[in-house]
């Protein structure tokens, strides 16, 4: 069985520029979690998808992120304009109700 | 103050020797409490969960304090392949909802 899914693995884009990265979870979890690490700093919480609506999203820094799940199946995080700060590794889980959370391996971003 | 704090690390030590890693949260009324994996630039994997009453896979053994806020691993028996980064995790809502990690204990396991 597949695990989840993220693409790219790794994004370099300038400042002020657009990127959308995208998750793809197992397969049948309704759960859709999306974290990132920025560096020296510990794994923090951004959102959680039940299906296409979004159950929390108390983690999301500011306006300049969107997340979107259409249809209850892949999501996406766009993140307008970058910033220097947005740089680290954007993690998705997907799980199951009640059951564990498995993490994709994560997409590097740098803005530079 | 963080709401996880661990050891900051890192931890060297032998094969065969027996590591303890600590963490305290600061939500008291959090509902799940976990340990993850993190191999270098890879994604974090569920260890093991933990319970007041204590659990143990294996070489692991979790114990949890619920009253002094207190999260513990012990890894006996250490072999090289555990050389990573241990995460205490913990979720204020329960279940794998809104996960809140440490910033984790790098252990390095060396011959």
């Amino acid at each position: 069985e597949a695990g989840v899914t993220q693409f790219p693995s790794h994004s370099v884009i300038e400042k002020g520029q657009t990127v959308t990265l995208r998750c793809d979870p197992i397969s049948g979890h309704d759960n859709l979690y999306w974290y990132r690490r920025v560096m020296g700093k510990e794994i923090k919480f951004l959102l959680h998808f039940v299906k296409e609506s979004k159950q929390d999203e108390s983690g999301m820094p500011n306006n300049r992120f969107l997340a979107e799940r259409t249809g209850g199946t892949y999501s996406t995080l766009k993140v307008q304009p970058a910033e220097l700060e947005d740089s680290g590794v954007y993690f998705c889980a997907s799980s199951q109700f009640g059951s564990e959370a498995f993490f994709g391996q994560g997409t590097r971003l740098t803005v530079v | 103050r963080k709401e996880v704090e661990q050891d900051p690390g890192p931890f060297n030590v032998p094969e065969g020797a027996t590591v303890a890693f600590n963490c305290t949260y600061s939500n008291s009324a959090s509902q799940s409490f976990f340990w993850y994996r993190q191999d270098c630039r890879k994604e974090p994997k569920l260890l093991m969960s933990v319970y007041s009453s204590g659990n143990e896979d294996g070489r692991f053994t979790a114990q949890l304090n619920r009253a002094s806020q207190y999260i513990s691993l012990l890894i006996r028996d250490s072999k090289l392949s555990d050389s990573a980064t241990y995460l205490c995790v913990v979720s204020p809502r329960g279940g794998y909802n809104k996960l809140i990690f440490g910033a984790g204990t790098r252990l390095a396991v060396h011959p």
